[in-house]
């Protein structure tokens, strides 16, 4: 069974700080997505990395896939309030269709 | 164009009763996962569903169940309810153009209440 642990399980800091979550497992995942997910919302796709090693930047927000496949890291600079929200990532073992094993979540908090 | 859109939002049951839970995916997705989210396990896997077969399956036991019709809408079922099955059961649909990346776009979800 494949499992993806996410740290830290909660955040709360001051709008401007910086804050990295990290994901990590001890499968390889041909893909990882990063998603972030409101309260009564359904999760909404961030980003997709496939490529070990693969960095990608999204505004203030830098995504990173580790070189062998296992984990993952996500950073946010100068973090805003609009930024708050469940952050989760989930790994897809391929081999065709979209089942994907989620991440345990990190519950971010951005206060002015 | 119009998201992903599940009904009911929000239903209460009480135990031993069935539910079915409705997905309607974006328009020319073909492909159709549900999966449950509970504060304790987080969101697991349940089913996928890909021009009306099932493609994929998680460890849930037989008495959740899904199905997808000809124009790819989705239902999933479930069972002589138990006080666990109480989640945020969430649909999301993929184009096959992005099938590889595994591009999916969810819905805002169905809350069940069992009691």
């Amino acid at each position: 069974t494949q499992l993806l642990e996410q740290s830290p399980q909660f955040l709360s800091i001051q709008e401007g700080e910086n804050l990295t979550v990290y994901c990590n497992s001890s499968s390889v995942f041909s893909s990882l997505q990063w998603y972030r997910q409101e309260p009564g919302e359904g999760p909404v796709l961030l980003v997709t990395v496939v490529t070990g090693g693969e960095v990608k930047k999204l505004k203030r927000l830098t995504f990173q896939f580790g070189d062998a496949r296992k984990d993952s890291s996500l950073h946010i600079t100068a973090a805003q309030p609009g930024d708050t929200g469940l952050y989760l990532c989930a790994g897809s073992a391929g081999g065709g269709g979209n089942k994907l094993t989620f991440g345990t979540g990190t519950q971010l908090k951005v206060e002015l | 164009k119009a998201g992903v859109t599940q009904t009911p939002r929000y239903l209460i049951k009480t135990r031993g009763q069935q539910v079915t839970l409705s997905c309607s995916p974006i328009s020319g997705h073909r492909s159709v996962s549900w999966y449950q989210q509970t504060p304790g396990q987080g969101l697991q896997f349940l089913f996928e569903y890909f021009s009306e077969t099932q493609r994929n399956k998680g460890n849930f036991p037989g008495r959740f169940s899904g199905r997808q019709f000809s124009n790819s809408r989705s239902e999933m079922n479930v069972s002589t309810l138990e006080l666990g099955d109480s989640a945020l059961y969430l649909c999301a649909s993929s184009s096959p153009l992005t099938a590889g990346a595994n591009v999916l776009t969810f819905g805002a979800g169905s809350r069940l209440t069992v009691l």
